[in-house]
């Protein structure tokens, strides 16, 4: 199934460890985002990409890094995990079409928990 | 700047019973508007988008939304819930900056269905 897939789906890492969640996107989409979502806060926006070897922040971009090597795939890494990344991590892929039409697909998911 | 308010973060409904989901936004331009649904343990979901065309928005699973411009309102309703209604909603509204368009996400409502 076409789609946005996003690995792993749970890890437990200890403060001071690091980690890069995988997003992949079988759709050809030119925008890539990594979002972190935490009760009472909606979603918020982490880095995000408008094409194959770009990047840029978003809202909270502290303590995250991303690459983006190939259209089809977009990492986040955390060099050095802190329990305030405690988190449900999603990734989510655009298209932009002529005439300003355009949607987004999400991820499943990362549940993250920082000890 | 785009923001977007839910009010009220529980909402609870009968079976049977109309479901009201308020949504209100700030944007300095129209604005594309977004209603999401999030199942337990499970990525979003687009119910509905507006964009600037038809101010009633029809979506999946009998919800609908309308555009009030005067009232910088976007809330989401549906006739009669189901017990698999139960989610969390986001409300979300896209900004145009750097490129790529970006949700800014409101903090969400969880809706509870009352046999």
């Amino acid at each position: 199934n076409a789609g946005v897939t996003q690995t792993p789906k749970f890890r437990v890492l200890k403060t001071g460890q690091s980690m890069t969640l995988l997003c992949a996107q079988d759709m050809n989409h030119e925008y890539m985002y990594w979002y972190r979502q935490d009760p009472g806060m909606g979603l918020r926006l982490i880095h995000y990409s408008v094409g194959e070897g770009t990047t840029a922040k978003g809202e909270v971009p502290d303590g995250y890094n991303v690459s983006r090597l190939k259209k089809q795939n977009f990492l986040l890494g955390l060099e050095s995990a802190a329990p305030s990344q405690t988190s449900v991590y999603f990734c989510a892929s655009s298209y932009l079409r002529r005439g300003g039409d355009y949607g987004y697909t999400f991820g499943s998911g990362t549940r993250l928990t920082v000890v | 700047a785009q923001s977007v308010t839910q009010l009220g973060s529980h909402v609870s409904v009968s079976e049977g019973a109309l479901v009201l989901l308020r949504c209100n936004y700030s944007s300095s331009v129209p604005p594309y508007l977004f209603w999401y649904v999030q199942y337990p343990n499970q990525g979003l979901q687009l119910l509905l988008k507006y964009t600037s065309a038809a101010t009633l928005v029809k979506g999946i699973n009998g919800f609908e939304a309308e555009f009030k411009k005067s009232e910088t309102s976007f809330h989401l309703t549906k006739p009669s819930a189901h017990m698999s209604d139960a989610a969390e909603y986001f409300c979300a509204v896209s900004r145009w900056a750097q490129g790529a368009q970006k949700l800014v996400f409101g903090q969400g409502t969880r809706l509870t269905i009352n046999p």
